[in-house]
């Protein structure tokens, strides 16, 4: 069973497109995680959300941390087909020194120009 | 250097052989993990060490051992190799929370 749902598991975008990628649970989690992952290379963290309702902004990427601490979206806003990667969420259950994450699935993102 | 690195970058084995996945940290971090990753089934945890003389079995550890030589040295054997074995494996470690994992470029094992 999987403790993260990742939806959707592909899109498949035109440049300047914005999109949406969620991340949901039954479960409450310390923090929550997203990764980006290319071909051949391990996961890179992005952003560490903690705190229920909390909005992080990376550059185009919005992330945000739902108020009950169960769920997730990654938002992009006018897509490049630099940010064609596999995008990945991680939850931790607590503690200041990070033990297991448990991964949802990923979406496959692919922005053409 | 890389932060993790995991040798080898590509291997091809054949049914029944054992092989061992390396890895080494210069995070200076206790806890080291082993994932494998599948189309379509994401990362799964095989195994995860806390420090040198804790070793915990994660989802999918049936197949597999490991060896927690030093605090920066975690390597993952299978001890008799098959097909379904074959995938991309990442070893990865952690310190503070916010600062995520730390992820080696994987090692693609192809058993044959």
């Amino acid at each position: 069973t999987q403790l993260l749902e990742q939806s959707p598991q592909f899109l498949s975008i035109q440049e300047g497109e914005n999109l949406t990628v969620y991340c949901n649970s039954s479960s409450v989690f310390s923090s929550l995680q997203w990764y980006r992952q290319e071909p051949g290379e391990g996961p890179v963290l992005l952003v560490t959300v903690v705190t229920g309702g909390e909005v992080k902004k990376l550059k185009r990427l919005t992330f945000q941390f739902g108020d009950a601490r169960k769920d997730s979206s990654l938002h992009i806003t006018a897509a490049q087909p630099g940010d064609t990667g596999l995008y990945l969420c991680a939850g931790a259950r607590g503690g200041s020194t990070l033990g297991r994450l448990y991964f949802g699935r990923g979406t496959q993102l692919t922005v053409w120009p | 250097d890389a932060d993790v690195t995991q040798t080898p970058r590509n291997r091809i084995t054949k049914t029944g052989k054992r092989i061992m996945l390396e890895c080494s940290q210069t995070k200076g971090h206790d806890r080291m993990y082993w994932y494998r990753q599948d189309p379509g089934l994401g990362l799964r945890l095989i195994y995860y060490s806390f420090d040198v003389k804790d070793i915990n079995k994660g989802e999918i550890s049936d197949g597999y051992s490991v060896s927690r030589q030093a605090q920066a040295k975690f390597s993952l054997s299978l001890e008799s190799a098959i097909p379904n074995q074959t995938a991309l494996y990442f070893c990865a470690t952690s310190g503070v929370e916010r600062h995520g994992y730390t992820f080696g470029s994987g090692t693609r094992l192809t058993v044959v």
